[in-house]
């Protein structure tokens, strides 16, 4: 299973809100998980099971959708928030797990 | 809470294998219900799963790398291991361990460098 994420790269501005998307090649039910990646750094879980925040991330941070489509929504930039953002897939048939190329979100 | 701490050579030459251990501190390996899963990552690139295994030392892999990698555990040091062999520079990359909670991914270890390079 393929995932594409849209945009490649997203400017904005602090304060501003940000949607992101990640697109499978085919349905992945909910099994789909957000990470926020800085430089130097693993990556961080924001959401699991497309829209369940983990623990102690902000309630700016909201992901939604099911099936092929799915968005990580940041309701309001903070400055710490400018990063790469993953989505990743676990799928039964065919068994695999997958990440998405990732979105880069740069302060404008 | 738990913490991951990959751990093994940086430089490995080509064709040769490439050995990394990831050590599990606040928490047990043995009995959980959790899998424990390698990730890697090219410089500027994205993620890349390669496999995971269960407390029972089941093993599941990425298919494109199934026939070089192995991964293992030792529960009475409550650690984990990847082998992946006949490594060429395309292997060069940051290497992760995670605990793997089927669907996701968390918490990660901190990574390590591995350079594929005569």
């Amino acid at each position: 299973i393929v995932l594409t994420q849209s945009p490649a790269t997203l400017s904005l501005s602090p304060g501003e809100r940000a949607t992101l998307s990640c697109r499978a090649s085919q349905s992945v039910s909910s099994y789909l998980a957000w990470y926020q990646q800085k430089p130097g750094q693993a990556p961080r879980l924001l959401i699991y099971d497309a829209s369940n925040r983990a623990t102690d991330i902000p309630a700016r941070f909201s992901g939604s959708g099911s099936g092929t489509d799915f968005t990580l929504t940041i309701s309001s930039l903070e400055p710490e928030d400018f990063a790469v953002y993953y989505c990743q897939q676990r799928s039964n048939w065919p068994p695999s797990i997958t990440f998405g190329q990732g979105t880069r979100l740069e302060i404008k | 809470q738990v913490q991951l701490q990959e751990s093994g050579p940086g430089l490995v030459k080509p064709s040769q294998t490439l050995s990394l251990t990831c050590t599990v501190s606040g928490g047990s390996i043995r009995g959980s219900t959790y899998y424990w899963s390698w990730i890697r990552q090219p410089a500027g690139k994205g993620l890349e799963w390669i496999g995971r295994i269960f407390s029972s030392g089941s093993t599941y892999y990425n298919a494109s790398l199934k026939s070089r990698v192995t991964i293992s555990v030792d529960t009475s040091k409550n650690q984990f291991s990847l082998k992946l062999s006949s490594v060429t520079a395309a292997d060069t990359a940051v290497y992760y361990c995670a605990r793997d909670r089927d669907s996701f991914f968390d918490p990660w270890g901190q990574g390590t460098l591995v350079t594929v390079s005569s």
